[in-house]
């Protein structure tokens, strides 16, 4: 399995917008809606943020968004805060003729100018 | 609350074996799939596993098909990662994750995710 690319990083001041991209291939993120997006803080587990490419879990602000086009993915936080630095992972469900399973992107750091 | 529980980590040389266990709480465990991911130290998440909400399905990373083995026992509410032939490149923090919808497998997120345990492989 082939990770997804996303950029290493981005950064962003508060209150501005950033998007981050998550660029796969027709057997994964092209192919389906089962994108998802995943924040993590150093030394916690992952946060659930978006999934199947844009619907928002109870509990997660309105200030994050996702969508796709074609085979690329994006996720955009709007209004930065500094509490959304962190890393962020993209993942993907992924289905070819000699695999099937899940693919997470190599992870965005995000930094809060 | 919800919540899931690794423990079985430690360290073991090249070529032994070990099993972890992912404690279920706060929800009904066997109307869920389950899956393992691994974070090597200073990288990136990577998936390994997965299992249907009754066993009798199971998919698996390319890096470790056919010498890991998840497993669950419903009816103690936990789930297992049999590791076996384990290489230095296994060295990671391995979490436990739920799936989103009730009676999924691959067309799933992960809601809830476990504190992780460590695996160290090395000699």
């Amino acid at each position: 399995q082939s990770a997804l690319t996303q950029p290493a990083s981005v950064s962003g001041s508060p209150g501005q917008s950033i998007t981050i991209s998550c660029t796969g291939t027709s057997s994964d993120v092209g192919g389906y809606n089962y994108v998802s997006w995943y924040q993590q803080h150093p030394g916690k587990a992952p946060k659930l943020m978006i999934y199947e490419v844009s619907n928002r879990p109870s509990g997660v602000s309105n200030r994050f968004s996702g969508s796709k086009s074609g085979n690329t993915a994006s996720l955009t936080i709007s209004g930065l805060q500094a509490e959304d630095e962190a890393d962020y992972y993209c993942s993907s469900y992924t289905s070819s003729s000699t695999l099937e399973g899940v693919v997470f992107g190599g992870g965005t750091k995000l930094t809060v100018l | 609350q919800v919540q899931l529980v690794e423990s079985g980590g430690g360290v073991v040389q090249p070529g032994r074996s070990l099993r972890l266990s992912c404690a279920a709480s706060g929800f009904t465990f066997s109307s869920y799939g389950m899956h393992w991911v691994r974070q090597a130290p200073g990288k990136g998440l990577e998936w390994v596993a997965v299992i249907s909400y009754d066993g009798s399905n199971k998919y698996y990373a390319d890096s470790v098909k056919g010498r890991f083995t998840i497993s669950r026992d419903n009816s103690k509410n936990t789930l297992y990662l049999q590791m076996n032939s384990l290489r230095a490149e296994d060295t990671a923090v391995y979490y436990c994750a739920k799936g989103v919808f009730e009676y999924q497998l691959l067309y799933d997120a992960f809601d809830i995710w476990g504190q992780g345990t460590m695996v160290t492989v090395s000699s």
